[in-house]
């Protein structure tokens, strides 16, 4: 049980461009989702915080413009990189909790890479 | 500001060798902590995690890790590791009135035959 899933698992774009990521939980209603960015041989760090139906708690320093986050339903989230530069390459990674302070449950990631 | 870390980035052992990862973090109040651990080209999985009760916590696949309170430490060790256990290990934290996931830098862990 308790399965994340992301989609697509890697993605490639052209500079300028917007690129979607779903992150779904498969066989649980997630209350939490959280959006984290992890840098080659780096840590994962947060970048929000996406409750459903409420607007994303974003970390200092992120761009809720450029990194919009829609948690449309209990078992949804989404992640859009608006204008996509090459310094939004990256590896994305989702994680879903069940419920307030409960275990995160992680996506595989999906790899963008912006040309 | 909370912070987690982890002072092994990167640790070569054989087959059978004991193992102990180092974490630390620093937040006063009541924490909740996890090691998670990312095998080669998978996702993070949950290997233990401590909220409260015995400061000894049982993980899977022979993993342990100790809370020490005084010293800001969850610590985790295995008595003899395997090849299979090459992964990339990493320590978080949540405080305990948040739901954010603070992570150390992580441990790559290289075991050899």
């Amino acid at each position: 049980g308790a399965v994340v899933s992301q989609h697509p698992s890697w993605v490639i774009c052209k500079s300028g461009t917007s690129v979607k990521i779903e992150c779904r939980s498969l066989d649980f209603q997630a209350t939490t989702m959280f959006w984290y960015r992890q840098f080659p041989k780096q840590s994962l760090m947060l970048m929000a915080t996406s409750n459903e139906g409420s607007k994303a708690t974003y970390e200092q320093g992120v761009e809720k413009d450029k990194f919009l986050i829609n948690h449309a339903s209990l078992t949804l989230s989404t992640l859009t990189v608006t204008s996509a530069h090459p310094e939004d390459s990256s590896f994305y990674i989702c994680s879903a909790a069940p419920g307030t302070y409960n275990e995160q449950f992680f996506g595989p990631g999906t790899r963008l890479t912006v040309l | 500001a909370q912070s987690v870390s982890q002072h092994n980035h990167h640790v070569i052992l054989s087959e059978a060798a004991s193992l102990e990862l180092g974490c630390n973090y620093s937040y006063g109040g009541t924490v909740n902590l996890f090691w998670y651990v990312q095998y080669p080209g998978q996702h993070l999985q949950l290997l233990l995690k401590y909220f409260s009760g015995d400061p000894l916590v049982k993980g899977i696949k022979g993993f342990e890790a100790e809370f020490i309170k005084s010293k800001f430490s969850f610590n985790l060790r295995k008595p003899s590791v395997q090849w299979s256990d090459t992964a990339e290990y990493f320590c978080a934290v949540n405080a305990g009135n948040t739901d954010k996931l603070i992570f150390g830098t992580g441990t790559r862990l290289q075991v050899f035959p």
